[in-house]
């Protein structure tokens, strides 16, 4: 799987839209994106994903760039529950273990 | 959809001790499992996967070991364990979409 470079931390003013950049330049045709969030001491949350096309769901949006070597999530109204760590994963579709290659998200603080 | 139970929440272990884990899964059947471990201020990283009963592939050289001995338990085990083993460990499921569900975690701590 890509490996992907995230920067470590981020503030956002609550109800500001917060935009988390991704780079996964090594990323190859068969490879999605994916989100996920850790709030603090507790599992992991999938957010979104995406091949080629934006995609948006009830939590965010996410812009992936036409080369697809980057991309970036949107919070459109943070609130400070939003507050997490970020994850920016990419993998294959056909990976036979289906496995998730986490690396040091972006910590994401929203302030009020 | 899916939940994932993991039990205990929180466990303190002298080093040299044994360790078990567990994990299950409600609200699906056959599904891929998995287990993470994520140290202080650091990513996870993916222990181990099983792809069906008594099928487990391990990514990383170490001193733990798992086991699926039902369709939806998956077990986290170690015979001696040593400082470096302390973290949040994490199960993880998924069945048919891309999303993977992860369970509540354990939170290790070896003295």
């Amino acid at each position: 799987d890509a490996k992907t470079t995230q920067p470590p931390s981020m503030d956002c003013a609550e109800g500001r839209a917060a935009n988390l950049p991704c780079n996964h330049s090594t990323i190859s045709g068969n490879e999605y994106v994916y989100w996920y969030r850790q709030i603090h001491s507790q599992g992991p949350q999938y957010i979104i994903h995406g091949l080629k096309n934006n995609e948006t769901n009830e939590m965010a949006s996410l812009i992936i760039t036409e080369d697809r070597k980057s991309s970036t999530l949107i919070l459109p109204h943070a609130t400070l529950r939003d507050t997490a760590v970020y994850y920016c994963i990419v993998r294959s579709y056909n990976n036979a273990g289906n496995m998730l290659t986490f690396g040091g998200g972006t910590r994401l603080m929203v302030k009020p | 959809s899916q939940t994932i139970h993991q039990w205990p929440a929180t466990l303190v272990q002298p080093v040299g001790s044994p360790l078990s884990l567990e994990c299950t899964v409600e609200g699906t059947s056959n599904p891929n499992l998995y287990w993470y471990r994520q140290a202080a201020g650091r990513g996870l990283q993916l222990l181990f996967y099983s792809v069906g009963i008594g099928q487990i592939s391990s990514e990383v050289p170490q001193n733990l070991s798992a086991s699926r001995p039902q369709d939806r338990q998956f077990i986290l085990s170690s015979k001696k364990l040593l400082l470096s083993d302390s973290g949040f460990y994490l199960c993880a499921s998924r069945r048919d979409t891309n999303e993977q569900f992860f369970g509540p975690g354990t939170r290790l701590t070896v003295l």
